[in-house]
């Protein structure tokens, strides 16, 4: 069974101080990995794919990264609309299948005060 | 519009009642996905589409839950008999094509009383 797990939970963290989120991962075979932001009331907002360890994606203050058991989302130097919910998601390759289902974590909430 | 929109935003129901919540996905987009989210955690699947066709349901907790997308575009989730623990956010996503990332409706909210 495809398991997600992040940590921390939460996060609080001062304007302009970098830090890192961890997604741990178990599947099968892994198709690709998913990095969602979520505001409270709204639907999850995508942020990144990565398909292969050793890749790397960036989006202004946000840097994504894939080993073969976990996935890092760096932020350098936060600012306060960057405070949300950060989920993780796993698309696990099912050779011969046809779902592309989505396993989430149960997300880190971080906040950033200013 | 050019996001997944979903309706109503809130409903608010008396156990023992049927609900049925509507996704018009992104125009074009063949995969459709229902998710369930409960109060602070993160979404789980309940079903998928590809057009019209129904390719796995293996989420979806019981027999009470039926969704459809009968032409390959809005969908509908129907819950049969709503219990107390149907209570959550019900959210949409579609993609392009399967393996593409998936957009979200910003979800229909479900209180069962």
């Amino acid at each position: 069974e495809d398991q997600v797990t992040q940590s921390p939970e939460a996060l609080r963290l001062q304007e302009g101080e970098s830090s890192s989120l961890n997604c741990s991962y178990t599947v099968s075979g892994l198709r690709g990995l998913f990095w969602y932001r979520q505001d409270p009331g709204k639907g999850p907002e995508f942020l990144f794919t990565l398909y292969s360890a050793g890749e790397e994606k960036e989006k202004e203050r946000l840097k994504a990264t894939l080993t073969k058991k976990e996935s890092f989302l760096h932020i350098t130097a936060p600012k306060p609309e960057d405070s949300a919910t950060y989920l993780c998601a796993v698309q696990a390759d099912n050779s011969g299948g046809s779902n592309y289902k989505l396993t989430f974590g149960k997300g880190t909430l971080l906040t950033v005060n200013p | 519009g050019a996001g997944v929109s979903q309706s109503p935003r809130y409903k608010v129901a008396k156990r023992g009642q049927d609900v049925a919540l509507r996704c018009d996905p992104i125009s074009g987009h063949v995969s459709l996905f229902w998710y369930q989210q409960a109060l602070g955690q993160g979404p789980e699947f309940l079903t998928y589409f590809q057009n019209e066709a129904q390719l796995d349901k293996s989420g979806l907790p019981s027999d009470r839950f039926f969704a459809e997308r009968p032409e390959g575009s809005v969908s509908t989730l129907k819950i049969q008999r709503t219990q107390q623990e149907d209570s959550a956010v019900y959210l949409c996503a579609s993609s392009l094509t399967g393996n593409q990332p998936q957009h979200f409706g910003d979800g229909t909210r479900l209180s069962i009383l």
